[in-house]
């Protein structure tokens, strides 16, 4: 159990660029969540995905934000046309398949708009 | 609405000083609650699963109990590396996955 991998850990970019972050999650988890993090406060919920399938979406994903996880192994999550409000942590969980199961965090990919 | 609040915001502890960390809830239909412990720049770490209330668990200074309305985290003895923001989080959906509702956190710090 190598823990969930996130990388870049660290990006800093231009407002108005793109940018995409990837999520190495637990291997045996079919299940994995992005979350955003600001400061201050609690992680939010931004999209889940059952194996390759995204299941589910929040309002705070807005059209400029896309997720993906082909063959349900590794997701990214690319943010186009970044703006000042965008800058966050941005978390990726894995949990087994089950009721109740606990999410296991990365270490957060912290974006920083210019 | 589905809200988890954590109570206080930040903590100072003396090394040794016993208290405990509020997390309150209101999610129908609550189906377990998680407590994690967070330090900066990384991400959450899983500490407890609460099932039910009259629930608790332990690991080394920390015990973690549950009622129909808050869960507690307490934290007995500190020692300075027990400082770290602790969050608590209810899952949510209905459709067999746990999306996760946190609190802000509290944000303890334990001096010697």
């Amino acid at each position: 159990d190598t823990g969930v991998s996130q990388n870049p850990r660290h990006k800093i970019t231009k407002r108005g660029q793109n940018v995409t972050f990837r999520c190495d999650p637990i291997s045996e988890h079919n299940r994995l969540y992005w979350y955003r993090q600001t400061l201050g406060q609690g992680p939010e919920f931004l999209t889940y995905f059952q194996n390759e399938a995204q299941l589910e979406k929040s309002r705070l994903l807005s059209d400029r934000f896309s997720a993906e996880r082909p063959k349900g192994s590794f997701s990214t999550l690319e943010i186009q046309r970044t703006e000042q409000g965008d800058s966050a942590m941005y978390l990726c969980a894995s949990s087994a398949t089950g009721s109740i199961e606990p999410q296991h965090f990365g270490d957060g990919t912290r974006l920083s708009i210019l | 609405e589905d809200q988890v609040t954590q109570s206080p915001e930040a903590l100072r502890l003396q090394e040794g000083e016993s208290s405990s960390l509020n997390c309150s809830y209101t999610v129908s239909g609550l189906r377990g609650l998680f407590w994690y412990r967070q330090d900066p720049g990384k991400g959450p770490e899983f500490l407890f699963t609460l099932y039910s209330a009259g629930e608790e668990k332990e690991k080394e200074r920390l015990k973690a109990t549950l009622t129909k309305k808050e869960s507690f985290l307490h934290i007995t003895a500190p020692k300075p590396e027990d400082s770290a923001t602790y969050l608590c989080a209810a899952p949510l959906g209905s459709g067999g996955y746990n999306k996760l509702i946190f609190g802000a956190g509290t944000r303890l710090a334990v001096h010697p």
